[in-house]
């Protein structure tokens, strides 16, 4: 069965700092991929999409970057974290024909 | 453009009433339209999924959802709710290869 790991859970991470999110999906080959924030008491916003590997969309200028390098493998990074980062990151794979999207369990992030 | 609208930002239902959560879309073609739950702190689960055929779905947890093309609505319920329904609820619009969401509407249960 195709699953969606995402870690970590939790991070607190100083103004300035590096940052690297994870995602992977198992049981499955070629999936579309996405990364959401959802900032507090706010919907989703889309972030990246990835429909395959090395490759990224991004919908939004942010100081956040996107990257694919494996088929099943999907990291959301940033060089140097701003307070306005902080949010809820979910890593999301598309599954296809309209039968929906599948998330991971999601990463609380707060820059301080 | 395309657009999801959810009216309603909190709603407040007894344990055991009925619950109705609007959402409207605005959308060219036929939809693909979803409905998901997030609890605090957790991502996101999908309830259920119209794509074509009847109109009314059923989800999980006791969710139903119809889609009226005449009113552009996919409106999400359940006919007697409970204290564990308590979450956030968004529709969605699947738009090429991104969904298109709502804001949400969180629901709140009162004892």
């Amino acid at each position: 069965s195709q699953t969606i790991h995402q870690w970590p859970a939790t991070l607190v991470q100083p103004v300035g700092s590096p940052l690297s999110l994870e995602c992977t999906v198992e049981g499955t080959s070629n999936p579309n991929l996405y990364w959401y924030r959802q900032a507090a008491g706010r919907g989703l916003q889309l972030l990246f999409y990835s429909v395959g590997i090395g490759q990224i969309s991004s919908e939004v200028p942010q100081n956040l970057s996107a990257s694919r390098p494996q088929d099943r493998q999907f990291i959301l990074s940033s060089k140097k974290l701003l307070l306005s980062d902080s949010g809820f990151y979910l890593c999301a794979w598309r599954w296809g024909g309209g039968n929906g999207y599948t998330f991971g369990s999601g990463t609380r992030l707060t820059v301080v | 453009a395309q657009s999801v609208t959810q009216p309603d930002i909190h709603i407040t239902v007894s344990e055991g009433a009925s619950l109705e959560l609007r959402c409207n879309y605005s959308y060219g073609a036929t939809p693909y339209l979803f409905w998901y739950v997030q609890s605090p702190g957790q991502g996101l689960q999908l309830l259920l999924k119209y794509f074509s055929g009847d109109t009314l779905v059923q989800g999980i947890k006791g969710f139903e959802a119809e889609f009226k093309r005449s009113q552009s609505s996919f409106n999400l319920r359940k006919p007697s709710v409970h204290w564990s329904d308590a979450a956030e609820y968004f529709c969605a619009v699947d738009s090429n290869y991104q969904l298109i969401w709502g804001a949400g509407t969180k629901l709140i249960i009162k004892p």
